[in-house]
């Protein structure tokens, strides 16, 4: 059964700061990953699709990695301000079904 | 619609009681998931559609959980006898189809809790 953890768990920096997200999942057949933002008492909203071919995909100061074989991708956030402050979270889809499996979320709080 | 619509967004409920939760998903979109969040958690998968039909229901914790998609559009989870343990945000996500490669997108959930 695939399982997806993130680290750290929460994260507070001061604004300006470079940070870096981590994700691992355990079953390294997926097809894609997918980081997420949610907002309290929101939903999710997508930042980065990244396929299984790729290695990494950007978006403004978001730069998301995946390196599949080790079963781990990254989230960089490059000069964060306070509205960055979110949960993020990272989901697999994988072989074995067509869902997304989800890691707990990392709490970023980016202080001005 | 411009995204995936989720009503009510907010259902307090008794314990005991049975509730329903709708989903309107992206117009055109075939596939439709239903997750579960609890508090501090990321979302936990309950069943997949793949138009009219669940294709994926092994998410589903019990037989008190059941969803329908009748039309292949709007889609309804009912929670029988509800328990306190059923309290959490329940997401709704759809996709173009139900490609692996195809990108998911969520509506902003309804917060059920059963008092």
């Amino acid at each position: 059964k695939q399982e997806v953890t993130q680290i750290p768990a929460a994260l507070s920096v001061p604004e300006g700061e470079n940070l870096v997200l981590n994700c691992s999942f355990t079953d390294s057949a997926i097809y894609n990953l997918q980081w997420f933002r949610q907002d309290p008492g929101k939903g999710l909203t997508s930042l980065l699709l990244i396929q299984s071919s790729q290695r990494e995909q950007t978006s403004g100061r978001l730069n998301a990695s995946l390196d599949k074989s080790s079963g781990r991708s990254t989230l960089y956030i490059a000069a964060s301000q306070p509205g960055d402050s979110a949960t993020y979270l990272c989901a697999v889809r994988d072989n074995a079904g067509n869902m997304l499996t989800f890691g707990g979320g990392t709490r970023l709080m980016v202080k001005p | 619609g411009a995204g995936v619509s989720q009503t009510p967004s907010n259902k307090v409920t008794e314990k005991g009681k049975y509730v329903e939760l709708r989903c309107d998903p992206i117009s055109g979109h075939t596939a439709l998931y239903w997750y579960r969040q609890s508090l501090g958690q990321g979302p936990e998968f309950l069943i997949y559609f793949q138009g009219t039909g669940a294709a994926d229901d092994s998410g589903l914790p019990n037989d008190r959980f059941f969803a329908v998609r009748p039309e292949g559009s709007v889609s309804t989870l009912k929670i029988q006898r509800t328990e306190r343990g059923d309290s959490a945000v329940y997401l709704c996500a759809s996709s173009l189809h139900g490609g692996v490669n195809t990108e998911a997108f969520f509506g902003q959930g309804t917060r059920l809790t059963v008092v």
